[in-house]
């Protein structure tokens, strides 16, 4: 079956600090790929994604590149700010479009 | 953009008896709604996948008879915890399902914290 492994966290950063955060992947066919954000006291957002391989999602300063050959999806910023300090899921998609989460990673970032 | 609601955000019922969690697209209608648990420090687990107007379809090892799903109409699914006990004490998140431009897209509500003593 589908599944999705992530980085254990928790992660505390300072500002403007490069964050990385690993996920791989196991599924058959051709997922789809996701990361999610779930700030303090709020629902998961969608914070991007990719659908085939070498494909970069990007979204708010996050980029992640879709490698089929490694089966990653690893989630970078360059330079994080208090704000993105969030729990971020990775997770997978395949054609029945169920997601598969991973565990979730926590990020504090400190001023 | 889209949102889902999830009502109410917080309930404590004593064991035994039942909780009704509503979930609602407010601004699109959805044909799919999906329901998670979500344990502490844990990822989300599927629980069911809801179509409107048919029948839930559970994820293994999930009890149909205690987590009843109804998806009434296009906008407004409903889960209900039967004769809750401790152990069913979780945050319970649904999402929505639309079909865009860019392929089918999961929009999540903010969550239901259930607390059973």
């Amino acid at each position: 079956g589908n599944s999705v492994t992530q980085m254990e966290g928790p992660v505390t950063l300072s500002e403007e600090a490069f964050l990385t955060i690993n996920c791989t992947y196991t599924a058959t066919g051709y997922p789809s790929l996701f990361w999610y954000v779930q700030y303090p006291g709020e629902g998961l957002q969608l914070l991007l994604k990719a659908t085939k391989a070498d494909d970069k999602g990007s979204n708010k300063g996050f980029e992640a590149t879709y490698r089929k050959e490694t089966t990653s999806f690893h989630l970078e910023k360059g330079s994080v700010q208090v704000s993105d300090s969030a729990v971020y899921f990775c997770a997978l998609s395949g054609g029945d479009y169920k997601l598969s989460f991973g565990a979730g990673t926590t990020v504090t970032v400190r001023a | 953009g889209a949102v889902v609601s999830q009502h109410p955000s917080r309930v404590i019922c004593k064991s035994g008896t039942s909780v009704k969690i509503e979930c609602r697209s407010l601004d699109f209608q959805a044909t799919t709604m999906f329901w998670y648990r979500q344990f502490p420090k844990k990822s989300l687990m599927l629980m069911a996948t809801s179509n409107e107007g048919s029948k839930a379809t559970y994820e293994q090892g999930v009890e149909k008879d205690k987590f009843l799903i109804n998806h009434a109409s296009l906008t407004l699914s409903t889960l209900t915890v039967t004769s809750a006990h401790p152990e069913d004490s979780s945050f319970y998140i649904c999402s929505a399902s639309i079909l865009s431009g860019r392929g089918y897209e999961q929009y999540f509500g903010p969550g239901t914290r259930l607390t059973v003593t």
